[in-house]
């Protein structure tokens, strides 16, 4: 069960929009595809972004939305805003009753 | 509203045993349905998942560390526990307790964790 592979940086100006790759292999993400985001920020615990592949809870903003296209999934974050920078990962289900995360992407506002 | 909090020593010595309880409030973890997670963050790297309990008691464990590793349930207490015996200097990280959400659609599965407890660094050292 290796982590899934997500850039270790992105970055981009306020009010831009940006894409997280997550990719997998056919064992997880290509087989599942209801792909979890979490938000970061630093000494902080993780925070649900996205689940089940596109699905917002509660209080998320719109400006978060994911998605999926065979191996990789996406997070996209649409009207970047300086409170986004944070550090980004996804996790799927791999089968057989178990869970990977990706290695996270540190996000950067400039 | 569901809370968790994790609670256990911050120093562990090498070959000895991590012991970890999560303490939930707001809600049971007999609730039916929901698992309950570990997942754990070494300084300055990603987050790994540790394995996960569901409301019958039954385990899922990282293949990686399914070994080395017992997590438990105290229905009683509303508390569930880890446990990572022969503790090396590479289990030192930031240790979270989760509620752990699984769905299955057709034949999809998928899973998330939420809420998270604040978390808790335990360091393995001599």
């Amino acid at each position: 069960q290796s982590a899934l592979t997500q850039p270790a940086s992105v970055s981009g100006s306020p009010g831009q929009s940006i894409i997280i790759s997550c990719t997998g292999t056919s064992n997880d993400i290509g087989n599942f595809n209801l792909v979890s985001w979490y938000q970061q920020h630093p000494g902080k615990a993780p925070k649900l972004l996205i689940y089940e592949g596109s699905q917002r809870p509660s209080g998320v903003s719109n400006r978060f939305s994911g998605s999926k296209s065979g191996n990789t999934a996406s997070l996209t974050i649409s009207g970047l805003q300086a409170e986004d920078e944070a550090d980004y990962y996804c996790c799927s289900y791999a089968g057989s009753s178990t869970w990977v995360f990706g290695g996270g992407t540190r996000l950067t506002v400039l | 509203q569901l809370q968790l909090q994790e609670s256990g020593p911050g120093l562990v010595k090498p070959s000895e045993t991590l012991s970890l309880t999560c303490t939930v409030s707001g809600g049971s973890i007999r609730s039916s349905g929901y698992y309950w997670g570990w997942i754990r963050q070494p300084p300055g790297k990603g987050l790994e998942w540790i394995g996960s309990i569901d409301d019958r008691g039954t385990t899922y464990y990282n293949p990686s560390l399914k070994s080395r590793v017992t997590i438990s349930a105290d229905t009683s207490k509303n508390q569930f526990s880890l446990r990572l015996s022969s503790v090396t200097a590479a289990d030192t990280a930031v240790y979270y307790c989760a509620r752990h959400d699984i769905t299955m659609i057709v034949m999809d599965i998928g899973g998330w964790f939420d809420p998270w407890g604040q978390g808790t660094l335990v360091t393995v050292s001599s």
